[in-house]
């Protein structure tokens, strides 16, 4: 079956350790998005890769880095420096070149907690 | 001024009711709209794309007018698994790779 993966589905962490959320796609899709969400809240885009080896900060990069050394993969680095890392992550992928342009789907999320 | 607004209910409506959403955005460039759907504690799944002739899809509707910069939702005949946070989404940049601004969400809990 085709679609998005996220691991762990839910993290503990304590303050000031880094740690690293998994997200894979076998759709094949260029594009790839990170999200947070907190209650109550809209989603907002961390980081984003429109290519391989290519991606750009988002509305709140801070805290947050990403690699993109494979189509199929962005993993999120949530690092110490991330003052609220506590949320919901949302990994969502697209495909650009097809003619439904931005539709983006999504993985069934991370659910981080910093103790 | 936000970019996508929401009323953010709930909305509690009975089983066989009509329900309609709106939401409004900021971009006047914005060309892509969609209706997401998100369950509690799940991922957000599409529910459907908003076009500017107005699509249906079973018992849902969507309309867009661009003029006001408003999307609508309508959903008839509500069974209880309609329940769930509606989400507005629109392109930001109006081009193929650009991103997208969610909405908070409308929480719609229909009951028996």
């Amino acid at each position: 079956d085709g679609g998005i993966t996220q691991s762990p589905k839910y993290l503990f962490r304590k303050e000031g350790q880094n740690v690293t959320l998994s997200c894979e796609q076998n759709l094949n899709h260029d594009a790839m998005y990170w999200y947070r969400q907190d209650p109550g809240q809209g989603l907002r885009l961390i980081y984003y890769s429109q290519i391989v080896n290519d991606f750009q900060k988002g509305d709140i990069a801070e805290g947050y880095s990403v690699s993109r050394e494979k189509k199929e993969s962005f993993p999120l680095t949530v690092t110490s420096a991330q003052k609220n890392p506590t949320a919901f992550y949302l990994c969502a992928s697209s495909n650009p070149r097809r003619g439904d342009t931005d539709t983006q789907y999504f993985g069934p999320g991370t659910r981080l907690t910093v103790l | 001024r936000k970019e996508v607004e929401q009323d953010p209910g709930p909305f509690n409506v009975p089983e066989g009711a009509t329900v309609a959403f709106n939401c409004t955005y900021s971009n006047s460039a914005s060309q892509s709209f969609f209706w997401y759907r998100q369950d509690c504690r799940k991922e957000p799944k599409l529910l459907m794309s908003v076009y500017s002739s107005g699509n249906e899809d079973g018992r849902f509707t969507a309309q867009l007018n661009r003029a006001s910069q408003y999307i609508s939702l309508l959903i008839r005949d509500s069974k209880l698994s309609d329940s769930a946070t509606y989400l507005c989404v629109v392109n930001v940049w109006g081009g193929s790779q650009g991103n997208l601004i969610f909405g908070k969400g409308t929480k719609l809990s229909v009951k028996p």
